[in-house]
């Protein structure tokens, strides 16, 4: 069983850029059927999917935040990264990094990482 | 864009039966999952493929969908059950949406 954790900065000042890391064990990145997604909610607040990235480095994103998101990742050091610029207090959120199993035409996160807290505040 | 529609709450007394529902457009040619989200804990997938039921998942957890409206149904629901559960989807272009989730009580 795959298992994922993220690590990153929990405090960012206004209009800086995001940037977490997640760290994928008890698996291999480049296993052919899986994305590699980032999910943020929002204290007291629903799910928001960020985006995903495929191990070729193959993209997409939620067109709300698509201008200032970028997913890449490391295959060498088994981990992906996510960086949202110009963040704004709205963007304070828990993090979550998931691993998204593609079957039929769909792909749904089936494993998740624990989460960290980001906090934009000056 | 598209949205997925939840009940924000559901309550039933343990035993009951609960049903939670999620109406969107794209859910006759889409299939719906189902994550159950426990206080200060990441979500767990409870349901695939709008009826498939992830191995360690406890039997009382079925899904189904018809037309526009997919159900996660807890049968015999126990006080461990409650949690905030969000459905997930996407529409006929691909975009990635949870639904904006539902409070279960059971009490």
């Amino acid at each position: 069983q795959v298992q994922l954790q993220e690590s990153g900065p929990g405090l960012v000042k206004p209009s800086q850029t995001l940037s977490l890391t997640c760290t994928v064990s008890g698996g291999s990145i480049s296993s052919g059927s899986y994305y590699w997604s980032w999910i943020r909610q929002p204290a007291g607040k629903g799910l928001e999917w960020i985006g995903r990235i495929y191990t070729s480095g193959s993209t997409n994103y939620n067109p709300s935040l698509k201008s200032r998101v970028t997913i890449s990742v490391d295959t060498s050091k088994n981990q992906f990264s996510l960086k949202l610029s110009s963040v704004t207090a709205a963007d304070t959120a828990v993090y979550y990094c998931a691993s998204e199993y593609c079957s039929g035409g769909s792909c749904y996160p089936d494993y998740w990482g624990q989460g960290t807290l980001v906090t934009v505040s000056s | 864009s598209y949205e997925l529609t939840q009940p924000p709450s559901v309550s039933v007394s343990p035993g009951q039966t609960a049903r939670i529902t999620c109406s969107g457009d794209a859910l006759p040619k889409k299939y719906a999952y189902w994550y159950q989200q426990k206080s200060g804990q990441a979500p767990v997938l409870v349901i695939y493929e709008d009826s498939k039921r992830p191995s360690g998942i406890p039997e009382r957890f079925s899904g189904s969908s018809s037309g526009t409206m997919a159900t996660l149904t807890i049968s015999g629901a126990q006080v461990e059950d409650e949690a905030d559960y969000y459905c997930y989807s996407t529409d006929s272009s691909g975009a990635v949406v949870f639904g904006g989730g539902t409070k279960l009580t059971v009490l």
